[in-house]
């Protein structure tokens, strides 16, 4: 059964410092992973999709990485900034499950102090 | 901009009423969507996958008459808490795929309802 782990749970950091949130799973047979950013009360934000084949991805200040063998995946901000406080939040598609659906990390809370 | 929309965002009624959430996809026809609940520092729980025009598939442990799936169209599909109690209050997420992508393609999901039970 696939399970998602995500370290740490929570994370505070100075402004303007680079970090690292690191997220690893049991099951290396999976599809893609997903990376979603959800801010308190709300819906979660697609922030980078990585398919099996690629070792990584990049939007903006974000960078997601990928090593299936080792069933890691590691989320890279840039720069922070206070508004990137939110909680962030790894899945990865359950291989035999429903249709696809995905099973997510309890996520690490971000705060990031100006 | 959103491409799955949930409504309504926050929702307060008394026990034992029901209490009907929307989850629609804006911008594709999504044949499947999933519900999902999510408890205080907790993993996001799948309830149920919703197929358009056949019954919903529910998780082990999710009561199919109490929280009730109805998928009428290729945009729309809606979660009813029935004869709600303090215990159903949650967080509850839709997501849909986009087609194209099988079963990997990327999920995306709705702003999320807030349920409470008085």
């Amino acid at each position: 059964k696939q399970e998602v782990t995500q370290i740490p749970a929570a994370l505070s950091v100075p402004e303007g410092e680079n970090l690292v949130l690191n997220c690893s799973f049991t099951d290396s047979a999976i599809y893609n992973l997903q990376w979603f950013r959800q801010d308190p009360g709300k819906g979660l934000t697609s922030l980078l999709l990585i398919q099996s084949s690629q070792r990584e991805q990049t939007s903006g200040r974000l960078n997601a990485s990928l090593d299936k063998s080792s069933g890691r995946s590691t989320l890279y901000i840039a720069a922070s900034q206070p508004g990137d406080s939110a909680t962030y939040l790894c899945a990865v598609p359950n291989y035999g499950g429903s249709q696809g659906n995905l099973i997510f990390g309890k996520g690490t809370k971000l705060s990031v102090k100006p | 901009g959103a491409v799955v929309s949930q409504h309504p965002s926050r929702v307060i009624c008394k026990s034992g009423t029901s209490v009907k959430i929307e989850c629609r996809s804006l911008d594709f026809q999504a044949t499947t969507m999933f519900w999902y609940r999510q408890f205080p520092k907790k993993s996001l729980m799948l309830m149920a996958t919703s197929n358009e025009g056949s019954k919903a598939t529910y998780e082990q442990g999710v009561e199919k008459d109490k929280f009730l799936i109805n998928h009428a169209s290729l945009t729309l599909s809606t979660l009813t808490v029935t004869s709600a109690h303090p215990e159903d209050s949650s967080f509850y997420i839709c997501s849909a795929r986009r087609p194209g992508g099988g079963y990997t393609g990327e999920l995306f999901f709705g702003e999320g309802s807030r349920l409470t039970v008085l």
